[in-house]
This record gives structure tokens, C-alpha cells and sequence, in this order.
């Protein structure tokens, strides 16, 4: 079974400086993973995915993760962080059963960034 | 392009009561998903269709709850009886079958029962 653990639930960070969210997954084949954003009282917005493919993912906003498969991590990295960036952050990898992608998706526990002025 | 709608947004309830909630999915997506978030936590799988079709239901759904897509497009999902620890963030989401697995997500309707 696939399952993922987000590495420290709250995370803060200077105006500026270097945002670094952690996750690392199990799965016993190639998975699929994403990080998703939360603002309060919102849903969940997509920000990067990987499926295959480049290890280096960018996506919206100015984040960036890598996949790397010998560390079964994912990790989410912004060089400099906007006020803006205070949320919540979801990791998460596509469950398997067998071969078969079921398309649900298993989340990490989140980790709250915040940003100080 | 208009997303993933939910209604209503926010509802406080006694408990004992029933409660429906709808999620209106992206129209050419074929799978709908509900998840239930409580504070501090990340998503939690409850059920999901593809068409009409329920295909899953996790052990968190109690028989309390029942979800349905009767037309494989609108979904709705009661609750009978709510109980406190029902409160919670429920959200729906949507894909296509044979995607690269990203769902896309509503903003979620908050329950809070007294």
C-alpha cells in the first residue's frame, strides 16, 4: 500500500528566505506524487505533479520539487518566500492496487508554512 | 471553464439532524471523489464514482452516510443523525479516467455540528 509522511507539521520561515517542505512516500511501483496548497477555509489547489519523466518538477508560484527515487522523497522547494505563501501544504502520491491505478489519491498529514515579515 | 462547485459552503447543524451536501464536478470528468478533512490533518479518502457508479466506499463511511451520482453528474452526500465528531472540512474532487492521476478539488463545505 502506498503511503506518504510529511517530515515536520509546521515550518517557519523568514520574508525571503528559502522554503524547504518535506515528504517522503512508499509505493511498490512508480508513483505518481503532487503537492497541493491549502488556504483557510479553502480547498485544494494543484501546484505540481510528477509523473514521469524529468525529476526536476516546477509548478505554479515559483515552486519546485524533485523526485528522487533513491530517497523515496519529494521534496517542495521555493527559493524565496512571499507573505503570500502562508498555507497549508499537502504531499501526495496516486494509490495502486496491483498494477492498476485506482485514481484516488493518499495524502500526507500537511505542513503548515508560515512567514514572517 | 467553470471547477469543482460545492453547496453549501458552510453549514451548522444540531446534532441528530440530517444533512446533504452537493458537489457539482468539472463537466467532462467521469470520477468523483468525497474526502472528509478535520483540522489539522490532510485529506481522508471517503468514497468515490466513476459515471454513476460507486466503485469504493472506505470503513470511515459509516452507514450513516450515503453518497450518490444518480445521473453520473451532480453528486450528493447525506449524512443522517450527524454526531459531533462529524464535524469536519468535506471536500469533493474530480478527474478523468486515465489521467496522470491529479484531482482537481471545490472549495470544500464546512460542517459544524452542536
Amino acid at each position: 500500500a502506498q503511503s506518504v509522511t510529511q517530515l515536520g507539521s509546521h515550518v517557519s520561515v523568514s520574508e525571503g528566505a528559502l522554503v524547504l517542505l518535506r515528504c517522503n512516500y512508499s509505493s511498490s511501483v512508480p508513483p505518481y506524487l503532487f503537492w497541493y496548497v491549502q488556504y483557510p477555509n479553502q480547498g485544494l489547489q494543484l501546484l505540481l505533479k510528477y509523473t514521469t519523466g524529468a525529476t526536476l518538477v516546477k509548478g505554479i508560484n515559483g515552486f519546485e520539487a524533485e523526485f528522487k527515487k533513491s530517497e523515496t522523497s519529494f521534496h517542495l522547494t521555493k527559493p524565496s518566500a512571499h507573505m503570500s505563501d502562508a498555507a497549508e501544504y499537502f504531499c501526495a502520491v496516486s494509490e495502486y492496487r496491483g498494477s492498476s491505478n485506482t485514481g484516488k489519491l493518499i495524502f500526507g498529514q500537511g505542513t503548515t508554512l508560515q512567514v514572517k515579515p | 471553464d467553470t471547477g469543482v462547485s460545492q453547496d453549501p459552503r458552510h453549514k451548522i447543524t444540531k446534532r441528530g439532524q440530517n444533512v446533504t451536501f452537493r458537489c457539482d464536478p468539472i463537466s467532462e470528468h467521469n470520477r468523483l471523489y468525497w474526502y472528509r478533512q478535520t483540522l489539522g490533518q490532510g485529506p481522508e479518502f471517503l468514497t468515490y464514482f466513476q459515471n454513476e457508479a460507486q466503485l469504493e466506499k472506505s470503513r470511515l463511511l459509516s452507514d450513516r452516510f450515503s453518497a450518490e451520482r444518480p445521473k453520473g453528474s451532480f453528486s450528493t452526500l447525506e449524512i443522517q443523525r450527524t454526531e459531533q465528531g462529524d464535524s469536519a472540512m468535506y471536500l469533493c474532487a474530480s478527474s478523468i479516467q486515465g489521467g496522470h492521476g491529479e484531482l482537481f478539488f471545490g472549495e470544500g463545505s464546512r460542517l459544524t455540528v452542536l
